[in-house]
């Protein structure tokens, strides 16, 4: 299997300007997370959703983040506007049912907002 | 609120040296716990994980014990090579949500 699969890798953008990060779940995986990972916060939760319905968002910062889940394989993170704040590794996970399964973790989108 | 912290790194180790990295929780009820390692340039991996109370769980020569009386999880390993750098991360989950609670991370470097 080829595992989660994040893209782009890297990002460089500028402030003000809008920031979309796709991942691929594993195949078969009902369960699909973002989370964010910074020096000062460590690793944070974003979404998750289950069966492609978002389940708790509460980790999402504020109005200029919004995540969608279109079908089972396919998932985005959209950052608009982007502030250099935002700047983060971010990763998405996927599991077989979100309460007991393992997490799967892809490789992380490193976002730097100038 | 739930929350888990770990010691702070960096841990560095000359090869073949024995491994302890502490980490408690606070929880409001009876989580799941778990311990992920992330290489360098990688997303994370579970390590190990233990679902109740004296449960231990094991992989790779890595061990750790669901502690409830001391609400620990502490990481253990007897003899710890080169390529076990990483940062590890110890992390809590309730049964009833998929949301994973991450402590900070400690930084393991292993020399030879």
């Amino acid at each position: 299997d080829a595992g989660v699969i994040q893209s782009p890798r890297h990002e460089v953008t500028e402030m003000g300007q809008e920031v979309t990060l796709r991942c691929k779940p594993i195949s078969g995986h009902n369960s699909l997370f973002w989370y964010r990972q910074t020096m000062m916060r460590g690793l944070e939760l974003l979404i998750y959703f289950n069966n492609n319905v978002p389940i708790d968002d509460s980790g999402m910062p504020e109005d200029r983040f919004s995540a969608k889940m279109p079908n089972a394989s396919f998932s985005t993170l959209k950052i608009q506007p982007s502030e250099p704040r935002d700047s983060a590794v971010y990763f998405c996970a996927s599991s077989l049912a979100s309460t007991t399964d393992t997490q799967y973790f892809g490789p992380g989108t490193r976002l730097t907002v100038l | 609120g739930d929350s888990v912290t770990q010691m702070e790194g960096p841990v560095t180790l000359s090869e073949e040296a024995f491994l302890t990295i502490n980490c408690t929780y606070t929880a409001t009820g009876y989580p799941s716990l778990f311990w992920y390692v992330q290489y360098p340039g990688e997303g994370l991996q579970l390590l190990l994980k233990a679902t109740k109370a004296d449960d231990k769980g094991s992989n790779k020569g890595f061990e750790a014990t669901y502690r409830k009386e001391t609400t620990s999880f502490h990481l253990e390993k007897g003899s710890v090579q080169v390529s076990d750098s990483a940062v590890y991360f110890c992390a809590l989950r309730y049964n009833q949500g998929g949301k994973l609670i991450f402590g900070q991370g400690t930084e393991l470097s292993v020399k030879p």
